[in-house]
This record gives C-alpha cells, structure tokens and sequence, in this order.
C-alpha cells in the first residue's frame, strides 16, 4: 500500500491566489514526520516545511503553510498569493519514527505539478 | 552559506563504462544520502550512511556502490552503467534523523 498519496498530478493557479495541493499518508506509527518539498525545473529539492505528528498547531513558514488533520491522515500544502516563480513539482514525504530510533528513510509521494498562470 | 553541493552537474557516460558522482557539504552533517529520481517520478533512496555506517537499500542493485572518505564528502559509484541507470541522482544530508537538505543533483546521461 502507498505510504504517501498525492492525487494530483497536476494543478493549475491564478497568481496572487491561493492554492492547496493535497496529501494523505498511511502509518500505524504514532510518531511521525511530514515534509513538503518544492522540486523546480532544475532538478534542486528545496525544503519547504515540516510539520511532526506531535505538533499541536499547523506549521507555517511565510507564504506556506500546512493543514494537518492527524485524524484524516491529510497534510495538504497551502500556499498564499501565489507567484510565477512558484511553478514547480511539490512532493510530500513521510518519515516513521522520530529520533534516532526512527526510520531513517523518507518515503515520497509522487508529485503535483503546479502552474501558476499570469 | 552552508550547502550541498553535487558535481558535476550533468554527466554522460557509456553504456559499461564506470562513472563516479560526488557529494560534499559544509552543514557538518553526520548523515549523507543518494536517490535516483527518475523522469516523472519520486526521488528512490540508494543507500545512506549514519556518519561512517553504511546502510544499503534492500532494492539497490549491486551496480551501486557509495564511499564515504569523510564526514563532508560521499561518493556514489556507478560500476557499469546501463541505459536503466538515467535518472537524476540526488544527495542529501541531515542531522541524525531530521529533516533533509537536498544538493542540487547530478543529470547522468548513458550513451
């Protein structure tokens, strides 16, 4: 069964609007760890935001920020006033386990493309 | 700025002939790692090491190997390249366990 699923593959935005891109993500661990990363067309994995099963507020880091329902299994990325700079493949990625006695693999769903239209 | 740095950045080799990517860092992280990511797809992990431990993907092939002279440099080495073996290769480090930074990756090209 995936771990990670991102269902879509590819999104289209206005700029200057906001945009969620969806992830869910199946564990029986209760400790966990959820990443975004924005990959652009350079092929570089930039680190977005982290957001820990722990965590008692949703992450935010400037313009992202995540909506974290532990009970749906769901860490979808938002992000506000979208810029063309913005276009890129975003992957969610779990981690079980935190600490050194975690898993020390990251498990990637598959992408979403983003656009963001002029 | 601490980075991680890959080179080179895009790398053709032959079909069989031995290529060497490299890896190195100034974030004085113990943990290094390399993906393959593939056209399309989600970024696969090879192998890692925990500062000098290496600790192999179930699923790697033995065409793969990685050498990690130093807590800054990790090496992946590619024995004999097929045309499966395209992809992007990505490194990354982190503190223990914690979240990863990506280099910017290295495109190898077989010919």
């Amino acid at each position: 069964a995936q771990k990670i699923t991102q269902t879509q593959p590819g999104m289209f935005v206005q700029e200057k609007e906001a945009v969620t891109l969806d992830c869910t993500y199946d564990t029986s661990d209760p400790s966990y760890g959820l990443f975004w990363y924005k990959q652009p067309s350079s092929g570089e994995m930039i680190f977005l935001i982290y957001q820990g099963s722990y965590d008692q507020q949703n992450a935010t880091e400037g313009r992202y920020s995540l909506n974290f329902q532990k009970a749906r299994k769901s860490a979808n990325l938002v992000i506000s006033a979208s810029q063309l700079g913005d276009s890129a493949m975003y992957f969610c990625a779990m981690r079980e386990g935190v600490g050194q006695g975690g898993s020390e693999k990251l498990v990637f769903g598959k992408g979403t493309k983003l656009t963001v239209n002029p | 700025d601490a980075m991680v740095i890959q080179n080179p950045r895009y790398q053709v080799t032959q079909f069989g002939k031995p290529v060497t990517l490299s890896c190195s860092q100034t974030l004085n992280h113990n943990v290094m790692y390399w993906y393959q990511q593939k056209s399309s797809q989600a970024p696969k992990l090879l192998f890692h090491y925990y500062d000098k431990d290496f600790n192999n993907e179930a699923d790697t092939p033995d065409n793969f190997q990685s050498r990690r002279p130093n807590t800054s440099f990790c090496f992946l080495d590619i024995r004999s390249p097929g045309l499966g073996d395209a992809a992007m290769y990505l490194c990354a480090t982190s503190r223990n366990y914690n979240e990863q930074f990506f280099g910017p990756g290295t495109r190898l090209t077989v010919l």
